[in-house]
């Protein structure tokens, strides 16, 4: 059983520059959430993806967008990156019967530095 | 606003001892709660949970205790091992919520 991959582990952009993150979720999971962890802090919800549709989101602006795709592999788009961007990206996949039971399967991040 | 509030943030304890995490929470829709274990570069992992059905759940060395009338919960880690350094957060999700709230996360030092 394939367990959540994500890319790239790490990169450096500049403010105002855009960045996508990409996920695989393990195998058998159709839900895929995606989450921000700065440093020293717990992760925060940034929104879900069922069946390739946003199925609930946090308290983050719209420059924070998703996709999911018909394998439930999903990217997370941030555009205009400001310096508080800056932080540990967390994609989660879930069971099918779980819902918002929070058993969530996390992949290792992708760590994002805005200068 | 912080729904899920998690204590202490920092945790030194003597290997062979015993480690506890508190948290507690405000949104009686809660219905579940996690608790992540995570490693430095790593993703947090789930460790154990437990529904406000019981008041304990206990699995290996890990115990969840429950208060259901508190609207507390807490880990302890019973034999601490210098392998369970590491950041623990506390966590709560609900039906139909699509979000678990995640507390701030206690790093865990077990020293020999």
């Amino acid at each position: 059983e394939t367990g959540v991959t994500q890319s790239p582990t790490h990169l450096i952009k500049t403010r105002g520059q855009q960045v996508t993150l990409r996920c695989s979720s393990q195998s058998g999971h159709n839900t895929v959430s995606w989450y921000q962890q700065a440093l020293g802090q717990g992760p925060q919800f940034i929104f879900q993806y069922y069946r390739e549709e946003e199925n609930g989101r946090g308290n983050f602006p719209p420059r924070f967008s998703g996709l999911q795709f018909p394998n439930y592999s999903s990217e997370l788009n941030v555009n205009a990156l400001e310096l508080d961007d800056s932080a540990l990206y967390l994609c989660a996949s879930s069971r099918p019967t779980s819902g918002g039971s929070g058993e969530l399967f996390f992949g290792e991040g992708s760590r994002l530095t805005v200068l | 606003q912080q729904q899920v509030k998690q204590s202490p943030q920092s945790l030194i304890v003597q290997k062979g001892g015993i480690s506890i995490i508190n948290c507690a929470y405000e949104n009686t829709a809660f219905d579940y709660f996690p608790w992540y274990q995570q490693f430095p570069g790593k993703g947090p992992a789930l460790l154990i949970a437990i529904r406000p059905d019981v008041s304990e759940k206990k699995e290996g060395r890990f115990t969840i205790s429950f208060n259901k009338s508190a609207k507390q919960f807490s880990l302890h880690i019973m034999d601490s091992q210098p392998g369970d350094s590491a950041t623990y957060f506390c966590a709560a999700s609900g039906r139909g919520y699509q979000k678990v709230t995640f507390g701030i996360g206690t790093k865990l030092q077990v020293i020999p």
